[in-house]
Order: C-alpha cells, then sequence, then structure tokens
C-alpha cells in the first residue's frame, strides 16, 4: 500500500509557464516532507521541503505547499525552464527529531518544459 | 572529488555470480543508505549504516549483504541473484540518521541480472 503517491506520471509546461506537481500520503504521522529532482543518469538530489507547522516554503522559483487536512501537497516552479525537465519526487518522514530513514517515496512525476 | 560516489555505473550478471556494489561519501556524513529503484515502483530502502552500525534492514533477501568497513565506505555485495533484481541501486548519505536531513544520492548502479 503505497503511502506517498504521485498520481501523475508525467506533466508537460511550456517554458516560462507554471509547473504544478501534486503529491498525496495517506499516513497521518507523516511530518515532514521533501521534494527531490532527478536527471536521467544522475541520482536525486534535494529540492526543498516542508514541515508540517507551516503550509508554505518558498526557495526562489520553487515553492511548496501543504495542505495537511487534505494530506496533499504541491511543487509549485514559477517560471519553468527547459533545464527544470526531470523526474520529480515526493518523500515523507513521520515525526521531526525521528529517524530519518523513514523517508518515504513516491513513484517520482517527470516534467518536460518545453522551450 | 566530492559527494557520493557509486561505482559500477553499469553491471550485468548472472544469476550464480558474485558481484559486489561500491560507494564512498566525500561529506563527512555518519549515515550511509542503500535504495533499490525498480521501474515504476517509488525508491525502497534496503539498509541504513549509522556509524559503521546497521540500524535497518528492511526486509532484504540474504542474497543481498552490506557492509560498512568505515562511516566512508559501503558496500552492497551480491549473490545468486534473480532477475527481478534488476533494478537501480543508490547509495545515499545524510549527516546523521536522525530528524529531517537531507539525503545526499550517489549516481546509482544500474544492474541487470540475466
Amino acid at each position: 500500500d503505497q503511502q506517498v503517491k504521485q498520481n501523475s506520471p508525467s506533466l508537460s509546461v511550456q517554458e516560462g509557464r507554471i509547473s504544478i506537481l501534486n503529491c498525496d500520503y495517506t499516513n497521518s504521522m507523516f511530518d515532514y516532507f521533501l521534494w527531490y529532482k532527478k536527471y536521467p543518469a544522475e541520482g536525486p538530489t534535494f529540492l526543498i521541503s516542508i514541515s508540517s507547522i507551516k503550509d508554505k516554503n518558498e526557495d526562489g522559483r520553487f515553492t511548496v505547499f501543504l495542505n495537511k487536512s487534505a494530506k496533499h501537497l504541491s511543487l509549485h516552479i514559477v517560471p519553468s525552464q527547459p533545464g527544470d525537465s526531470a523526474v520529480y519526487f515526493c518523500a515523507a518522514s513521520p515525526n521531526s527529531g525521528g529517524s530519518n530513514y523513514k523517508l518515504t517515496f513516491g513513484k517520482g512525476t517527470l516534467l518536460t518544459v518545453n522551450p | 572529488e566530492t559527494g557520493v560516489t557509486q561505482t559500477p555505473r553499469h553491471l550485468v550478471m548472472g544469476m550464480t555470480n558474485k558481484k559486489s556494489l561500491k560507494c564512498e561519501q566525500h561529506l563527512g556524513h555518519n549515515a550511509m543508505y542503500w535504495y533499490k529503484q525498480s521501474a515504476k515502483k517509488p525508491l525502497e530502502l534496503m539498509f541504513v549504516y549509522s556509524l559503521e552500525e546497521r540500524v535497518e534492514n528492511n526486509s532484504v533477501p540474504s542474497r543481498f549483504s552490506p557492509e560498512c568497513p568505515n562511516s566512508s565506505h559501503l558496500f552492497l555485495h551480491l549473490h545468486t541473484l534473480q532477475p527481478e533484481d534488476s533494478a537501480l541501486y543508490l547509495c545515499a548519505s545524510s549527516q546523521d540518521n536522525r530528524g529531517n536531513e537531507k539525503l545526499f544520492f550517489g549516481s546509482g548502479t544500474q544492474l541487470s541480472v540475466l
């Protein structure tokens, strides 16, 4: 049973527009969420995170929104650039201060940004 | 070199072979991990080492045998694998294995079992 779900395997957007990647989770114990980005032939790299005490975290063109009541988070990329084309993984971890190795990943969403 | 380095990048092996995957981190981290990524599946945690001690074995078959000789090196010894074990094997490290820390991943070893 998947606890972290990324229901869109792929997403295609035009350069300059907004990309919105979605993630749903089922485990109410999750309280820390991360997004990783993966280019082909490379390992995932950390992008942005959010704690459950917040509903928004912003870092440059990247913003993560958390809706705890809906158990939903989203990653917004504005404006999207061709270099953002990659697979984006959502990950979740239970209780802040707990063990890092409880990180649970989604299957990923392939984002393609067209010039 | 910096970051997390994995070798080999690609590996093809028969079911009766024995091979090893190697991971080295140059970040001074205390925790290291093996993850498996199969096609169309989420990353699955296999093993966690903290300060060279195994702290998690996520129900992984014994045909996968990890080894952590020091905090900078991690191996995954493979023997009598099955074709369904074909996947991308990713090594990662973090400063420690508690708290909400970022994982730093290597580029992975793409394994094919024939």
